[in-house]
């Protein structure tokens, strides 16, 4: 059973592109979780998804950030006009509906380097 | 404001000690509390939980300690090992916001053989 997966675990955009980052869930996990992690930081909560639906925002930068969690395919992190601020790593979670929501399965994370 | 603490970035013990790595909190909200163990170039791994309605939970070398009163929950593990090197993360959240944790900014624990 393969973990979260996440791609790709390097990324290098200049600034002004676009950044977008997958995430695979844990097979049979339906919960999508996005957090942001600063050099030096602990991780900050960015959204929460299941399929199709957004249910909670709350932690993403009003501008500039999306994402998704289509019925088909990975979650998707999309960072348009990147700046410098934004480089970090992003780490996606999931979790199962029928098992506690608490206990987050994490990805290896995607490392966002903007130039 | 930061809703979840973790006061000390470093902390060093010899093989075969215990460790303990505090955290504090603020939200009274908060029922659930988790660590997670993340390695260089690795996502978090969740270690040990636990809920508001206990004060222990052990699950073979760790042990978390939650004292609600004083806010403060804490992470035993005896005896350390070398491979126990990592940086740990707690963790907080609650009912009615399950999908959503707070994390403090992490304690690096370096094991001495």
């Amino acid at each position: 059973n393969a973990g979260v997966m996440q791609n790709p675990r390097h990324l290098v955009r200049r600034r002004g592109q676009e950044a977008r980052l997958r995430c695979s869930p844990m097979k049979g996990h339906s919960h999508v979780y996005w957090y942001r992690q600063l050099p030096e930081e602990g991780l900050k909560f960015m959204v929460y998804l299941q399929k199709e639906n957004i249910i909670d925002e709350s932690g993403m930068p009003k501008e500039r950030f999306s994402a998704e969690f289509p019925k088909e395919g990975p979650s998707i992190l999309r960072i348009q006009q990147v700046v410098r601020g934004d480089s970090a790593a992003y780490f996606c979670a999931s979790s199962t509906s029928s098992g506690s929501l608490y206990e987050q399965y994490f990805g290896p994370g995607t490392r966002l380097t903007v130039t | 404001d930061q809703q979840v603490k973790q006061n000390s970035p470093s902390l060093s013990v010899q093989e075969g000690r215990i460790s303990i790595l505090n955290c504090d909190y603020t939200n009274s909200m908060f029922d659930y509390f988790l660590w997670y163990k993340k390695y260089p170039a690795e996502g978090p791994t969740f270690l040990i939980s636990i809920s508001s309605i206990k004060d222990k939970n052990e699950d073979g070398r760790f042990t978390v300690f939650l004292n609600k009163s004083a806010k403060h929950l804490s992470l035993h593990i005896v005896p350390s090992q070398p491979g126990d090197s990592a940086v740990y993360f707690c963790a907080a959240s609650y009912n009615t916001n399950a999908g959503k944790s707070t994390f403090g900014d992490g304690t690096t624990l370096t094991v001495k053989p």
